[in-house]
């Protein structure tokens, strides 16, 4: 079973809409990272949320951690058609090994 | 280098073939992940290097995997008797220290005929 997962599998907007997607876990982390990635290449790092922070922002980009839910939300405020993208949360658990384990993404479409 | 580079971008082989993956991380980061992505699905984690400790290798599907990192910088991912179902894009990842973000490569896609 996968540590994260992410919801919804797929979303469409229209330019300008927010977008949400969710991630949930299933053990304590010690960190939760959120990933973009365009055309099925390399992977652009978003943010780093440590177990003992709340919310991080960057930019158009919000994440919230809920650890007694175990789960995060990544937000993109304002979309552009530029965020057409698919959207990875990963976890580094001690239970995992404490190595950086990927959800199957999440498959974002900003139509212009 | 500036960023994580992965070598070859592409690569054919036929079934039976061996191939070597390289990838050279960003300069002084100790950390350093493969991972392998079939046409759309998530990470499959492949192996993972942390400074001078003992890899973890828990994620290789086979023993016709093997990697290894010289001198704590260039990592080689090696595919023995390729499978037509070792066909997906192996990407390369490092970061300063654990509990970083990570910077990946470009991948290399292999296609095994």
């Amino acid at each position: 079973s996968q540590q994260g997962e992410e919801d919804p599998q797929a979303l469409s907007i229209q330019e300008g809409e927010n977008a949400t997607m969710n991630c949930s876990y299933k053990t304590s982390i010690n960190n939760l990272q959120w990933y973009r990635q365009n055309s099925g290449r390399g992977l652009v790092h978003l943010i780093l949320i440590r177990s003992n922070e709340r919310e991080k922002h960057s930019g158009r980009l919000r994440v919230t951690l809920d650890t007694s839910k175990k789960s995060s939300s990544l937000l993109i405020t304002a979309s552009r058609a530029a965020d057409t993208a698919s959207y990875f949360c990963a976890t580094d658990a001690r239970e995992y090994g404490n190595k950086l384990v990927f959800g199957a993404g999440t498959i974002l479409r900003v139509k212009s | 280098g500036a960023g994580v580079s992965q070598s070859p971008s592409n690569k054919v082989t036929e079934k039976g073939k061996d191939v070597e993956l390289r990838c050279d991380p960003i300069s002084g980061h100790t950390a350093l992940y493969w991972y392998r992505q079939s046409l759309g699905q998530g990470l499959e984690f492949l192996i993972y290097f942390q400074g001078n400790s003992a890899p973890d290798k828990s994620g290789l599907p086979s023993d016709r995997f093997s990697a290894e990192r010289t001198g704590g910088s260039v990592s080689t991912l090696t595919i023995q008797r390729t499978q037509q179902e070792d066909s997906a894009v192996y990407l390369c990842a490092s970061s300063l220290a654990r509990g970083n973000g990570y910077t990946f490569g470009s991948g290399t896609r292999l296609t095994v005929v």
